[in-house]
């Protein structure tokens, strides 16, 4: 696609309920990065995935958040036993990941969890 | 750990005036880059611009230019002519060899018509 597409847009579910969130990259972008941005607030680093390497999951908040990526392309997000504290809007990125630090992020507009 | 720092939770300009946004980090790496990212209502994260720690030359693109001041750790954004169009929540962020883009808590411009 032309740019980077998450879905759904909206997700509302209940404490405790499982949820998954997908991005779909830029096609042959290599580089892909998962944000949470609370209300009011700057980003979260979560988890980079780059190629075939390891992801960095250093961002993750607790063992309930996990991503995957399949195929080099699409990833999905998944919250485990959903918590009101996880209710943000999780914004997804790609890059070209050609190794340079510089290297422009493009965003999806992102999914607005809402947790009752 | 690397942090930016981005004082000022608000601003607001006069359309058509000039604005800076401020913005501090903390690192002890040699080699990184600064951005600052715009976004608007949509939530998508839109580049403005970016600089090369390396660089001594300060970045513009357009209406938009930095003042980049390596040793003071600061990277500050000018906005000229101001438009109705830039109102938007603002991000600073840095990235260095680790990859991840480390963002501040931006700042909200507002543009006076």
């Amino acid at each position: 696609g032309a740019g980077v597409s998450q879905s759904p847009s909206n997700k509302v579910t209940e404490k405790g309920k499982d949820v998954e969130l997908r991005c779909d990259p830029i096609s042959g972008h290599t580089a892909l990065y998962w944000y949470r941005q609370s209300l009011g607030q700057g980003l979260e680093f979560l988890i980079y995935f780059q190629g075939n390497s390891a992801p960095d999951k250093s961002g993750l908040p607790s063992d309930r958040f996990s991503a995957e990526r399949t195929g080099g392309s699409v990833s999905t997000l998944t919250i485990q036993r959903t918590q009101q504290e996880d209710s943000a809007v999780y914004l997804c990125a790609s890059s070209a990941g050609t190794g340079g630090l510089g290297e422009k992020l493009f965003f999806g507009s992102g999914t607005q969890l809402s947790v009752l | 750990a690397q942090t930016v720092t981005q004082s000022q939770p608000e601003m607001s300009v006069q359309e058509a005036e000039t604005v800076t946004l401020s913005c501090t980090y903390d690192t002890s790496e040699s080699d990184y880059y600064l951005f600052w990212y715009k976004q608007p209502p949509s939530r998508q994260m839109i580049l403005v611009i970016r600089q090369e720690a390396y660089k001594q030359q300060n970045a513009t693109e357009n209406r938009f230019s930095v003042n980049f001041q390596k040793a003071a750790k600061s990277f500050s954004l000018k906005i000229s002519d101001s438009q109705l169009g830039d109102a938007a929540m603002y991000f600073c962020a840095y990235m260095d060899s680790s990859y991840k883009l480390i963002f501040g808590s931006g700042t909200r411009l507002l543009v006076r018509p």
